[in-house]
């Protein structure tokens, strides 16, 4: 089966700074990733995703993921953090030996801002 | 356009009581999911519709959860004899098709509280 492992339940950066979150999926087979937003009793949000094209994704909001296969690993980084991005980011794999996709979520990384 | 609407979006029952939760997918979406976010147990999958049939059940936490969808739109979580443990926020995702890597989209969700 799938997994994800977010390594951090939480990241505190500054306005201004690079945000960091980092994700290790493990996966029998080339994956498909995603990255999701939860605002505060809102909605997820998907930020962006990676399908087996291009290793670096570029999402919405200003933030990229790049896809190591080496590594296993599908970090979420911005090179410069905006009050507004004080959320929680969920790390998602595909599961598709089911038969239909299954997400299957990390546990998730609260992002605090401080000005 | 209109997203993915989910009513209630809150939810007080006590103890023992059946509740039923609905879902609107986006126009069009054939796919439609249901998730369960709770504080033990993060988001997990319960069960997945292709058009109105469930080929995997297997997600739903007991007999006491069950789901239909009609007419290839909207959906009904049920869930019967209500305990405390399944006190979460139930939610609610459709997608254009079951592909892998297809963006899922979600609702924001049905806080239910069980007393």
């Amino acid at each position: 089966a799938q997994s994800v492992t977010q390594l951090d339940s939480h990241v505190s950066v500054s306005e201004g700074t690079p945000v960091l979150l980092r994700c290790n999926y493990s996966s029998s087979y080339s994956p498909s990733l995603f990255w999701y937003v939860q605002h505060p009793n809102k909605g997820l949000q998907l930020l962006l995703k990676y399908t087996s094209a291009a290793t670096l994704v570029k999402g919405i909001n200003g933030f990229e993921a790049e896809f190591k296969k080496s590594e296993t690993s599908f970090h979420l980084t911005k090179p410069s953090a905006h009050m507004s991005d004080a959320a929680e980011y969920f790390c998602v794999v595909s599961e598709m030996n089911t038969g239909f996709q299954k997400l299957v979520f990390g546990t998730g990384t609260r992002l605090l801002v401080s000005p | 356009g209109a997203g993915v609407s989910q009513s209630p979006s809150n939810k007080v029952t006590e103890k023992g009581k059946d509740v039923e939760l609905r879902c609107d997918p986006i126009s069009g979406h054939t796919a439609l999911y249901w998730y369960r976010q709770s504080l033990g147990q993060g988001l997990e999958f319960l069960i997945y519709f292709q058009g109105n049939s469930a080929p995997d059940k297997s997600g739903l936490p007991s007999d006491r959860f069950s789901a239909e969808r009609t007419g290839g739109s909207v959906s009904t979580l049920t869930i019967q004899r209500t305990q405390q443990e399944d006190s979460a926020v139930y939610l609610c995702a459709s997608s254009f098709r079951d592909w892998a890597g297809n963006e899922q989209f979600f609702g924001p969700g049905t806080r239910l509280t069980v007393l």
